[in-house]
């Protein structure tokens, strides 16, 4: 079965670091594209940053984008979010995410088809 | 920035049909994907590509995707179907969530 268990979560000061981790199993992780995408309590979902199966393409959302990094050890199943420099606006539900892709005719198409549950990320001083 | 428009909520009688939509500029032309997300859980795919279901998704959802506007539509609809349903689309290297619809079984 298809697994993914975030971890690294906490209370964390304005201007502090935390490093999320997502282990992963039951698929070729080595394979997969991966996300974080993050909720604040009682909102929506927002998209923070999303790796390649191999790390050579990275991207970030406009609110994340040189405070967090994505990375990934495919000899290890896991995926991280290093975060830096942290708000509190960044504080919320960071789930790890995959990506699947299907062919359609001569293109390819890819969607978000595996969740964990989450890790809790609050920053407050 | 690509937006997702979506209605705060929607209600249904039980056994009826709901129609969830999502307007964006030109939507028909993208992928549209949806999610439910219950209270203390995380999302899960329902329709992806405008129009497929997971395996493990039932039949009574469906999806649809033309012109400014995707819609996801439930039949007969149970009391499990209430929930927050999210689109999203992919738009030049960045996933957008719309803000999510309550669907509230009467």
């Amino acid at each position: 079965e298809v697994h993914l268990v975030e971890s690294g979560g906490g209370l964390v000061q304005p201007g502090g670091s935390l490093r999320l981790s997502c282990e992963a199993s039951g698929f070729t992780f080595t394979n997969s594209a991966m996300d974080w995408v993050r909720q604040v309590p009682g909102k929506g979902l927002e998209w923070v940053s999303f790796i390649t199966a191999d790390s050579t393409t990275r991207y970030y959302a406009d609110s994340v984008q040189g405070r967090f990094t994505i990375s990934r050890d495919n000899a290890n199943n896991e995926l991280y979010l290093q975060m830096d420099n942290l708000r509190a606006e960044d504080t919320a539900l960071y789930y790890c995410v995959r990506e699947t892709g299907q062919q359609v005719d001569s293109y390819f198409f890819y969607y978000m088809d595996v969740w964990g549950k989450g890790t809790t990320v609050t920053v407050s001083s | 920035s690509y937006g997702l428009t979506q209605s705060l909520s929607v209600s249904v009688a039980l056994g009826q049909t709901a129609r969830i939509p999502c307007g964006g500029d030109s939507i028909g032309g993208r992928n549209v994907h949806w999610f439910r997300q219950k209270p203390g859980q995380a999302p899960v795919l329902v329709i992806y590509g405008d129009t497929k279901r997971p395996s493990d998704i039932p039949a009574r959802f469906s999806g649809s995707n033309s012109g400014n506007t995707a819609a996801l539509t439930i039949s007969g609809v149970q009391a499990g179907d209430e929930a927050d349903y999210y689109c999203q689309v992919w738009d030049f290297n960045t996933w957008v969530f719309g803000a999510g619809t309550k669907l509230t079984v009467l």
